[in-house]
């Protein structure tokens, strides 16, 4: 009941197209659903982040989509940059539990020239 | 600026050392956080304070200890370092209606 589910593990895109990373979680407690972005040699960083009161939240180039019925969200990066090659998490917390992050896997991103 | 810095950035040390890895944050966050994670992959949590005198394990069984004196400062000791605590360490912080916030984590390697 704990676990985010991340997929895919690693995705090439062309320079320009869409990245789309995937998360499904199970706890229907979880209300807050935050995605870091993280280059090698640095810490993860906060990218942008959503709540379950609305579908879907756009900044700039990253919009995160989110399904409360199916229990799933995802990271949408329009116009991928290769700038933008990195190692992607999503995660979720509840309040209740001090909003501790349970992340999910990871997904390395790597965008073609 | 406020940040969260964590020294030294890497360690190359023998088996059977004492080693602590120093977490420092001028952010004033009552928050901190140890994670352990192998290069690109998951994060998991070892150790976590929410104010001074609180320490907590986290999910991740660990053999380090941490310890909180003061505010600002968050250091994880491993008494007698294994080849198996070869990973990298990120300490992080949160404050109120804040999100977490990462240091650019220690890179330790136990040989």
């Amino acid at each position: 009941q704990q676990q985010v589910k991340q997929s895919p593990q690693s995705l090439i895109v062309q320079k320009g197209g869409i990245s789309i990373i995937n998360c499904a979680y199970e706890n229907t407690a979880f209300d807050y659903f935050p995605w870091y972005q993280q280059f090698p040699g640095k810490g993860p960083a906060l990218l942008i982040a959503i709540r379950p009161d609305v579908s879907e939240k756009k900044e700039g180039r990253f919009t995160i989509s989110f399904n409360k019925s199916a229990k799933q969200f995802s990271l949408h990066i329009m116009d991928s940059q290769p700038g933008d090659s990195a190692t992607y998490f999503c995660a979720a917390s509840k309040r209740d539990s001090n909003y501790q992050l349970i992340w999910g896997a990871g997904t390395k991103l790597i965008i073609k020239p | 600026e406020a940040d969260i810095y964590q020294t030294p950035r890497y360690l190359v040390i023998g088996t059977g050392k004492k080693i602590t890895l120093e977490c420092s944050q001028t952010m004033g966050h009552d928050k901190m956080y140890w994670y352990q994670q192998d290069p690109g992959m998951e994060l998991h949590l070892i150790h976590y304070s929410y104010g001074v005198n609180s320490t907590e394990k986290g999910d991740l069984s660990s053999e380090s200890t941490v310890s909180r004196i003061r505010t600002e400062h968050f250091p994880l000791t491993l008494e007698s370092a294994r080849p198996s605590h070869t990973s990298q360490y990120l300490c992080a912080t949160r404050g109120p209606n804040s999100p977490l916030h990462f240091g650019n984590g220690t890179r330790l390697t136990v040989t």
